[in-house]
This record gives structure tokens, sequence and C-alpha cells, in this order.
């Protein structure tokens, strides 16, 4: 299985900043994505990152908000921009091993004053 | 639109109590399900899935989930919770849509097990 690892880990931001999350797999995936987990709610999937190409947003996502890079195939990270408290969440990277399984990294909680 | 419905927010049961979960989805091609469980404080870890072959399929802890496709259904189920099964717990489906893999995820259903 794969294992996942996430910065920051919580972090609290202000308004109208932007936050750069990173994540990092310890091997080669082809499929990554982000997740936002809003609180007391479920995963609403952002957007989908596979190396080499530019992300696919879900609806309701877009890349200007939602900046996402792939530079590489362990590696990931999604910014949030000009954030607001609405913003304030989990977000979660999640990768598909070659055994059609997806794993999830441990978030980073982030909350907008 | 694809969606997991999760119909059970709130379960409270007493410890050796049974446990069934439900999960109903809307998607008509082939699909693979998934239980998913969050513990206080923890992240996501994967509690059982189903692919193909027997539509029963058990999972870790003691966890089962039969897959009924003439109901769209995949629920979960346990014969004696333990307290430390109080978690939240996510159904989730893997289908193709729009030419990409997705997974979805219902809204979750948060289960107290008082000692």
């Amino acid at each position: 299985s794969a294992v996942i690892s996430q910065k920051p880990s919580r972090d609290i931001c202000q308004r109208g900043t932007s936050l750069t999350i990173q994540c990092q797999v310890d091997s080669q995936v082809t499929m990554m994505f982000w997740y936002r987990q809003q609180p007391g709610q479920s995963l609403t999937l952002i957007a989908t990152a596979n190396q080499g190409s530019e992300a696919t947003y879900e609806s309701g996502f877009v890349i200007d908000k939602f900046p996402i890079s792939r530079p590489n195939l362990t590696f990931s990270t999604l910014t949030v921009s000009n954030m607001s408290p609405e913003d304030s969440s989990i977000y979660l990277c999640s990768v598909l091993d070659r055994g059609n399984e997806q794993f999830f990294g441990p978030g980073t909680r982030l909350t907008v004053l | 639109a694809q969606s997991v419905s999760q119909h059970n927010h709130h379960v409270i049961l007493s410890e050796a109590a049974s446990l069934e979960l439900g999960c109903n989805y809307s998607y008509g091609g082939t699909v693979n399900l998934f239980w998913y469980v969050q513990y206080p404080g923890q992240h996501l870890q994967l509690l059982l899935k189903y692919f193909s072959g027997d539509p029963l399929v058990k999972g870790i802890k003691g966890f089962e989930a039969e897959f009924i496709k003439s109901k769209f259904s995949f629920n979960l189920r346990k014969p004696s919770v333990q307290w430390s099964d109080t978690a939240e717990y996510f159904c989730a489906v893997n289908a193709l849509m729009d030419s990409s893999y997705k997974l979805i995820f219902g809204s979750g259903t948060r289960l107290l097990v008082r000692p």
C-alpha cells in the first residue's frame, strides 16, 4: 500500500492569502487526487492530477482558485488561493495504486480567519 | 448524476449489538465499491472493497459487506460491535465517468458505540 504524507498538517491563515499544500508518496503513482472535507461533511473531489497533463477539475472548482502542480510521479501540490473563511476545511491528497485501491494522506486542516 | 447515498447519518449502539449501515449508489456501469473508516483524529482507512466475484466480502476488524447488484446496494455489517468501532464510515463508489476514473463518497455515517 502507498504511504502518503502531507505538509503542513494544519495551518491558520488570514483572509486573502494563499497556502500551498504538499503531498509526497513513497512510490510512483500515475493518478493522484485532491479532496476537500468540510467540517462535518463527506469528501468532495476537487481535481485529478496526473503527471504530464493538466489537472482535471470537478464542477465547482477552478484552476485559478485551486492551482495544482504534478511535477513527477511521487509529488503534487495544491494551492488554495485568495482564501476566505469558507475555505476552512481538511484537504486530502489521495493516490490510486496498481491494485485499483485508493489511499489517503493524513490531511491538512486549514482554518481561515 | 452519479451519486452515493448513505441513509443513516448517526447511529448509536451498545456494545455487542449488531450493525448494518446502508449504502446505495446510482450508476449503471461497472463499479468498484468500498467502505472506508475514519477513527477520531485519524485519517481514512480502507475497511473493505468489492471488485468482482463473491458479492459477500470480508474486511478488517470483523466487518463484511454485501453487494446486491439488483438493488444497487453495498451495505456494511458487523455482528457484534465494540466500543473501538466508534468512528465515521464512508461508502464510496469508483467508476469510469466522463472518460476518467473517479471515487465518489457518500455523506458518511457517524457510529457511536456505548460501552
